[in-house]
């Protein structure tokens, strides 16, 4: 199975500025790869598909880039909606799998 | 627009069954191409997906738990459901219904979500 590590397990930052989340891939799981914010109480959204892709209605202040093993979710000015927890996942292997999170929060 | 709910018991006794069933609403499980699946994730934790099935029968399950389980369909009522056997505290877990993004793949980018239900196994 294909172990996805993220970091940092905790990000503290205030709105306004940027983000920069990492998850790496044990293995190459070549653009496989998306990202998922999840709030509270609340099922994972999709963000990011195909490590660079956004889905449907996410706005452009989020993006992803990376390929092979090392990956980067990017929120280029963090508005109050945007702390949460942040999962990355790939599915180029089976069974698909997901990283621990990194817990984006207010400082 | 496509819709996923989840539903079942919200506690089970250790060693038994647990049972969920996930009913769509604004599409058809047979009239796509799309493989439907189940993913959960316990309490303070990541995510981990159970298992995948297309309508017409074929299945994919995470084989960490595939002794343990069986997913299975109704397309007169538009439901998929979802039996883990001889549960242990460590299913405790809200379990959540999903369709991957792409058809015919059983594991990819999952853009549809239930809400998700919560189940704790404890006597």
């Amino acid at each position: 199975e294909i172990v996805l590590t993220q970091s940092p397990g905790t990000l503290s930052l205030s709105p306004g500025e940027r983000a920069t989340l990492s998850c790496r891939a044990s293995q190459s799981v070549s653009n496989y790869l998306a990202w998922y914010q999840q709030k509270p109480g609340q099922a994972p959204r999709l963000l990011i598909y195909g490590a660079s892709s956004r889905a449907t209605g996410i706005p452009d202040r989020f993006s992803g880039s990376g390929s092979g093993t090392d990956f980067t979710l990017t929120i280029s000015r963090l508005e109050p909606e945007d702390f949460a927890v942040y999962y990355c996942q790939q599915y180029v292997g089976s069974p698909c799998s997901f990283g621990q999170g990194t817990k984006l929060e207010i400082k | 627009q496509l819709q996923l709910q989840e539903s079942g018991p919200g506690l089970v006794n250790p060693s038994e069954t647990l049972s969920l069933t996930c009913t769509v609403s604004g599409g058809s499980i047979s009239g796509t191409t799309y493989y439907w699946g189940w993913i959960r994730q316990p309490p303070g934790k990541g995510l981990e997906w159970i298992g995948s099935f297309y309508y017409s029968g074929t299945t994919y399950y995470n084989p960490s738990l595939k002794s343990r389980v069986t997913i299975s369909v109704d397309t007169s009522k538009n439901q998929f459901s979802l039996k883990l056997s001889s549960v242990t505290a460590a299913d405790t877990a809200v379990y959540y219904c999903a369709r991957p993004s792409r058809t015919l793949r059983a594991q990819d980018a999952f853009d549809i979500w239930g809400q998700g239900t919560m189940v704790t196994v404890s006597s």
